[in-house]
């Protein structure tokens, strides 16, 4: 248990629906990142958080958005879904720093139908 | 950018034979990292290394940062069903804190 948390663990929707995705960072972890994991694609740095704002962004659509909130807890909202959004959705968080090892978690699978 | 590269893409072995996985960049790094996925879970991380040219062990796992902190090998010493995953590695940048992962090796030890 790497001590992050994610909800929900599976999300099916249907295109055109908009979804929030949930993270709860290890105690004590200032920064969350988001991924999105697909099979062709691998493991696709979305955005990072630090301490509430935005740190860092890499390759996040129009239609996603996050945001990080003073509980540390943080969403991504992925919005006029499609079928390529279906992927698995990863949170990690870190105390951040030079070293930015990152502590993943569970990750939801979001199916697009 | 920044791209690292990881080969080979897939590597199915027996139990107990020794292996080596590569990550390759052009790019250099301030650390790099190596972490284990298994099928529906999230990575998890194995070793940071930091200093070109180090070794870490880890049990029958050997990790080596190239002294250039450019690449870095993971090397398997008797495979064990247990290895079975997906190697990924990841480098932070060496003028931020951007991390970028390598699209992984997917191991598969044969009992």
């Amino acid at each position: 248990d790497s001590g992050v948390t994610q909800t929900p663990k599976h999300l099916i929707t249907a295109t055109g629906q908009r979804v929030t995705l949930r993270c709860s960072p290890r105690s004590g972890d200032l920064s969350v990142y988001w991924y999105q994991q697909s099979l062709d694609q691998g493991l696709q740095f979305l955005i990072q958080y630090y301490n509430g704002e935005e740190r860092a962004k890499g390759n996040i659509l129009e239609r996603f958005s996050a945001q990080q909130f003073p509980d540390l807890h943080s969403e991504l909202n992925l919005s006029s879904l499609e079928l390529g959004d279906s992927a698995l959705y990863f949170c990690a968080s870190s105390v951040a720093g030079r070293l930015n090892e990152q502590f993943f978690g569970p990750g939801t699978r979001l199916t697009v139908l | 950018t920044q791209l690292l590269e990881q080969s080979p893409q897939f590597l199915s072995i027996q139990e107990g034979e020794n292996l080596t996985v590569y990550c390759n960049s052009s790019s250099v790094f301030s650390s790099l990292q190596w972490y284990r996925q298994e099928p529906g879970e999230g990575p998890v991380l194995l070793v940071t290394v930091v200093t070109g040219g180090e070794v870490k062990k880890l049990k029958r796992l050997t990790f080596q940062f190239g002294d250039a902190r450019k690449d870095s090998s993971l090397h398997i010493t008797a495979a064990q069903p247990g290895d079975t995953g997906l190697y990924l590695c990841a480098g932070v940048g060496n003028r931020d804190d951007k991390i970028i992962f390598g699209k992984g090796t997917r191991l598969h030890i044969l009992p």
